[in-house]
């Protein structure tokens, strides 16, 4: 099992659909990131985040140390959105991420 | 442009060649680290450099791979007898060692192809 899991997997959605994506993980963590990578490999950062909830733009994440859970959300999504994303945690005391493997979604005009 | 910079982007080489990446991180960072990403998964760790310390590295990375920062600005990343399975995306990211977050910034990859 993964320390780190994404759900889903794979996510094709209408444009203005509400979207959220999952990541778990199971070991102890002092910061989560959640990042954004386009067709050629081009990394993005979104959001890093240790408690509560962050807000950018049409981009909510929130997290949930207690539960190892945290969630990103796209309102009025719209096909530029189209991406990997992927979630990636520092554990605690290291420097290193650990990635979940991503969720690819698409969003339909 | 200040972010971190990979070269080259795409290397094609031949089984058995020896390959070598170079990635200039953003000039005040002092962490580097080194990730390879296969096709569908997400990145996994090789190394990581503070200033020119190699301070951990990944079982991932075998005898074949050898990382370097001599003077902790740029690094390099060298494959020896490169195999078809080294087939990736090597992704190069840094950070300072301020903050809570040391959040990670990154390169965009080099891509190996080998054949």
């Amino acid at each position: 099992k993964n320390e780190v899991e994404q759900s889903p997997q794979n996510l094709t959605a209408q444009e203005g659909e509400f979207i959220t994506i999952n990541c778990s993980y199971s070991v102890g963590i002092s910061a989560l990131h959640w990042l954004q990578q386009h067709p050629g490999g081009g990394i993005v950062s979104l959001f890093m985040l240790s408690s509560g909830k962050k807000k950018h733009g049409r981009l909510i994440a929130t997290i949930n140390i207690q539960e190892k859970h945290s969630s990103l959300h796209i309102t009025a999504s719209h096909p530029r959105d189209s991406a990997v994303y992927i979630c990636a945690v520092r554990t605690s005391g290291t420097y290193k991420y650990i990635f979940g493997t991503g969720t690819r979604l698409k969003v339909l005009a | 442009d200040t972010g971190v910079s990979q070269n080259p982007r795409h290397k094609i080489t031949k089984r058995g060649q020896n390959v070598t990446f170079r990635c200039d991180p953003i000039s005040e960072h002092n962490r580097l680290y080194w990730y390879r990403q296969t096709l569908g998964q997400g990145p996994e760790f090789l190394t990581y450099f503070q200033n020119e310390a190699q301070l951990e590295k990944s079982r991932l990375l075998s005898d074949r791979f050898s990382a370097e920062r001599p003077k902790g600005s740029f690094s390099t990343l060298e494959i020896q007898r490169t195999e078809q399975g080294d087939s990736a995306m090597y992704l190069c990211a840094s950070s300072l060692t301020r903050g809570s977050y040391n959040e990670q910034f990154f390169g965009p990859g080099t891509r190996l192809t080998v054949l």
